[in-house]
């Protein structure tokens, strides 16, 4: 069964600090990964995609991936209030996305 | 760009009722939509697969009879709660996959609309 895995969360991280984020996926094959933003209430956001190995930078954001580890990871860099969501990380599988629990994210100021 | 729309964002009907939920890509075209189910504190729950202009493909467990999927148009995709009860209610979600997204970002992605709130009493 293909699975994908985050680490539990809740995240705490104070204003202005990185937060790491992790996931790992079950099945080899996956060739393309996400990460979405959740606020409470509300649909999920894409952020990242990434689909070779090594990393992604997009403003603050960097997603790693490491597809011999089955491992993909997201930084958020000078983290602010505003980044207090979920992260769900996304694998595609057969152009169906499969979705990990979600890290809770809350940054404090 | 790559902006989905729902229809109605939150609705309220009676147990036994149908209703019905409007998914559009705004400034793309979907050959693939997408709908979900999301359950408070939990993830995604993928139900079915949309293609134009064929049937949808139906996640294990979910009833095809009872969530009727119709994807008419590229940038269309209709899911119908027929006899809806209280154990439906839930935040339906759709997403679409961005084929254009390929010439961007090397990979299609997919966008999520807003979501439908719906409570059955």
């Amino acid at each position: 069964q293909k699975e994908v895995e985050q680490n539990s969360g809740p995240l705490s991280v104070p204003e202005g600090a990185i937060a790491s984020l992790n996931c790992t996926y079950s099945d080899r094959v996956s060739q393309s990964f996400f990460w979405y933003r959740q606020y409470s209430g509300k649909s999920p956001e894409l952020i990242m995609s990434i689909y070779s190995n090594g990393d992604k930078e997009d403003g603050r954001f960097t997603a790693q991936l490491n597809k011999a580890s089955q491992y993909v990871s997201l930084l958020i860099r000078d983290s602010q209030p505003s980044d207090s969501a979920t992260y769900l990380c996304a694998v595609d599988w057969d152009y169906k996305l499969s979705f990990g629990a979600g890290t809770t994210v809350t940054v404090r100021a | 760009g790559a902006v989905v729309s729902q229809h109605p964002s939150w609705v309220i009907c009676k147990s036994g009722t149908s209703v019905k939920i409007e998914c559009r890509s705004l400034d793309f075209q979907a050959t693939t939509m997408f709908w979900y189910r999301q359950f408070p504190k939990q993830s995604l729950m993928l139900m079915a697969t949309s293609n134009e202009g064929s049937k949808a493909t139906y996640e294990q467990g979910v009833e095809k009879d009872k969530f009727l999927i119709n994807h008419a148009s590229l940038t269309l995709s209709t899911l119908t709660v027929t006899s809806a009860h209280p154990e439906d209610s839930s935040f339906y979600i759709c997403s679409a996959r961005n084929m254009a997204s390929l010439g961007t970002s090397g990979i299609y992605e997919q966008y999520f609309g807003p979501g439908t709130r719906l409570t059955v009493t």
